[in-house]
């Protein structure tokens, strides 16, 4: 069973920034937090992840709270392309890697 | 770099038949993993395979569904015979170590997917 709560769907203007939250309020200490997206039609890409601190790559970047009981991903500046479900998903030697429902992101033009 | 392959794309079939998909993972990625997406939720994992031995199977429906993975490399995933609830896209998956191999965490690359309808 999933260990992470997102909210169902989202809505987001193209070019603004858009802020996709996670609950994990059971996270063990060694669970890594792992966020995937899902474009239509397509299988899940991998976005980005942490264990601790904050992160940033090409994509998004991940805020983590200091207790590490919620997450937040973060895309600067929305586009069309960035249309997706996105998954929350925790990681910790295989164990948890459960895919929830996710938040469906919609952009508008 | 090639990603992960899969085929067919899309299967029509009627229930109580046979069917069978076909994965081949990244080059050099000791883990593939099986899913199963049902319309409308996430994925869920039927089966993870570390080089070619299974690693969790405990969600995959036993007395239907089979898999294996040759030489550590692909891997077919069979169903038979076929249900209606059987009607999902099939995922597969692969990442360059895995857990039992001592990694905490690692990356999964997934392929496009089949998608199987049973009438």
């Amino acid at each position: 069973d999933a260990k992470t709560t997102q909210p169902n769907s989202m809505e987001s203007n193209e070019e603004e920034p858009v802020h996709l939250p996670c609950n994990h309020s059971t996270i063990s200490g060694t669970d890594y937090i792992h966020w995937y997206r899902q474009l239509p039609s397509q299988g899940p890409e991998y976005v980005i992840h942490g264990l601790t601190s904050n992160v940033n790559n090409r994509m998004a970047s991940l805020a983590i709270a200091e207790d590490r009981k919620s997450s937040t991903l973060i895309l600067h500046r929305a586009t069309l392309r960035d249309a997706a479900v996105y998954y929350c998903i925790l990681d910790n030697y295989g164990q948890n890697f459960v895919f929830g429902p996710g938040t469906r992101l919609s952009v508008l033009p | 770099e090639a990603g992960v392959a899969q085929s067919p794309r899309y299967k029509i079939i009627e229930k109580r038949q046979s069917v069978a998909f076909w994965c081949n993972p990244i080059s050099g990625h000791a883990t593939l993993y099986w899913y199963q997406q049902i319309l409308g939720q996430g994925p869920k994992l039927l089966i993870q395979f570390q080089n070619n031995g299974v690693v969790d199977d405990s969600q995959l429906p036993k007395d239907r569904f089979s898999a294996e993975r040759l030489k550590g490399v692909d891997s077919t995933l069979k169903i038979q015979p076929a249900k209606l609830e059987d009607s999902a896209v099939y995922l597969c998956a692969s990442s360059l170590e895995g857990p039992s191999l001592g990694v905490s965490t690692d990356t999964q690359y997934f392929g496009p997917g089949t998608r199987l309808t049973v009438l």
